[in-house]
């Protein structure tokens, strides 16, 4: 089965600090990628997504995300966090099929002000 | 716009119960989809649908029936409800398949089985 694995359950940052979420999934064909935020109280927003090309992309907020094929990974990072920024973060991939979307786990960002 | 909708925002069930958990988009989109949000586990799809009068099932469907009469609406349908069905129910529509899809959830509902 394919799996979408997200190893940081809860992350605790001070304001300013870098922050990277870890995001690898078990599937060996053709994939898109795709990072979710989740403000509390809120529904799922997108926040970047890779379908090809440049391996290193650009979302709102200041995020970015690089996805290295050799290693199933597509990392969130964001060189300095904000308060605002206290969410949970979604790694999402979508097969080639394109009609089915797995998601991870999810990671919870606390970011002190 | 008002992107996708979802009605209610909440409900409380008893065990045995059925109701349907309402899903519209104003987008035109083809693609539309549920999942159930539980702690630590993430987003599960229940079911989807690539257009009116296509439905498929996704990783947790047992429980739960779809159907897509029209393209604007998709319905969840709970026949039996269950304290395991306790949970946040996200329903989602994209672009259509073979197109740089995305997914627009709508607000939820939350739902809980006693």
């Amino acid at each position: 089965a394919q799996s979408v694995s997200q190893h940081n359950h809860h992350v605790i940052l001070s304001e300013a600090a870098s922050l990277e979420l870890g995001c690898n999934y078990s599937y060996g064909g053709t994939v898109n990628l795709f990072w979710y935020v989740q403000y509390p109280g809120q529904h799922l927003q997108l926040l970047l997504k890779y379908f090809s090309g440049d391996p290193l992309v650009k979302g709102i907020k200041g995020f970015e995300a690089e996805f290295i094929k050799s290693k199933f990974s597509f990392n969130l990072r964001k060189p300095s966090v904000q308060w605002s920024d206290t969410a949970e973060y979604f790694c999402a991939v979508n097969l080639g099929n394109f009609n089915k979307f797995y998601f991870g786990s999810g990671t919870k960002l606390n970011v002190k002000p | 716009n008002a992107g996708v909708t979802q009605t209610p925002k909440f409900q409380v069930l008893k065990t045995g119960q059925s109701m349907t958990l309402q899903c519209a988009q104003d987008m035109n989109h083809e693609y539309m989809s549920w999942y159930r949000q539980d702690p630590g586990m993430g987003l599960r799809l229940i079911h989807y649908s690539v257009g009116a009068g296509i439905t498929d099932q996704g990783e947790v469907p047992n429980g739960y029936n779809v159907s897509r009469s029209t393209t604007e609406d998709f319905p969840l349908r709970l026949l039996s409800a269950a304290p395991s069905q306790t949970s946040v129910y996200f329903c989602a529509s994209g672009p259509p398949s073979g197109s740089y899809n995305e997914q627009f959830f709508g607000p939820g509902t939350r739902l809980t089985v006693l």
